[in-house]
């Protein structure tokens, strides 16, 4: 079966550094999200990606956070100067509809030093 | 705003014992989608059902069953004869009208089920 694949599974930085986390999903989908988990709490939606572009973003969110779709294949998250409230699981999903259920990731813990 | 509560923080069982999992939301739209999720240990997040407001049916697929009550707004989860493999924590999840292509779940907290042997 088809699964949205991401990479790395264990990120460590430092505070202050930029990360990228990747992801690769499924080949038919047209919809994609960056979701976080702080550790031992629930999971929050980060932003969605639909036609190229940011379809909406919550207001965790900010400016040091973006998104692309470099390739067809693709889609990644990128903090351009880390926190230490940065560190959490970060899931990656995509659809293949409106109304389709989400298919996530494995996930990429982030922890930030 | 929504809002997706599950009041149990945790639960454990034995083997074979039936367990039910509760679920209540908020929301003001009249039509929405509702989720579960499992986590197991490894981390992944693994879909196992969505309903949409206007299918109040009963969903059973094996072991797994599920009750959506719109007048009490609830979407509960019931495991019939638990096993260990079930251990997880999962979630419920509500997502809104589509709106300008984004389908956002907003989650609970969580139950954490512990299956003992």
């Amino acid at each position: 079966e088809p699964e949205v694949t991401q990479t790395p599974s264990h990120q460590v930085t430092q505070m202050g550094q930029e990360v990228i986390l990747r992801c690769v999903p499924i080949s038919n989908h047209l919809y994609f999200y960056w979701y976080r988990q702080i550790l031992g709490q629930k999971v929050e939606f980060l932003v969605s990606f639909y036609n190229n572009e940011i379809s909406e973003k919550s207001e965790i969110f900010d400016d040091q956070f973006s998104v692309e779709r470099p390739d067809g294949s693709n889609f990644t998250l990128k903090i351009r100067s880390t926190k230490l409230e940065d560190s959490a699981m970060y899931f990656c999903a995509s659809s293949d509809g409106r109304s389709a259920p989400l298919h996530f990731g494995n996930g990429t813990r982030l922890t930030v030093t | 705003a929504q809002k997706v509560t599950q009041a149990q923080t945790e639960i454990s069982v034995v083997e074979k014992e039936d367990v039910t999992l509760d679920c209540v939301y908020e929301t003001r739209d009249t039509t929405y989608y509702l989720f579960w999720y499992k986590q197991p240990p490894s981390g992944e997040l693994v879909f196992l059902i969505r309903r949409n407001s206007f299918d109040e049916q009963n969903e059973i697929s094996g072991r797994y069953s599920w009750n959506f009550q719109k007048s009490t707004s609830s979407f509960n989860f019931t495991i019939t004869a638990s096993q260990v493999v079930d251990s997880a924590v999962y979630f419920c999840a509500l997502s809104e009208a589509w709106i300008q292509g984004a389908q956002k779940l907003v989650f609970g907290q969580g139950t954490r089920l512990t299956i003992n042997p």
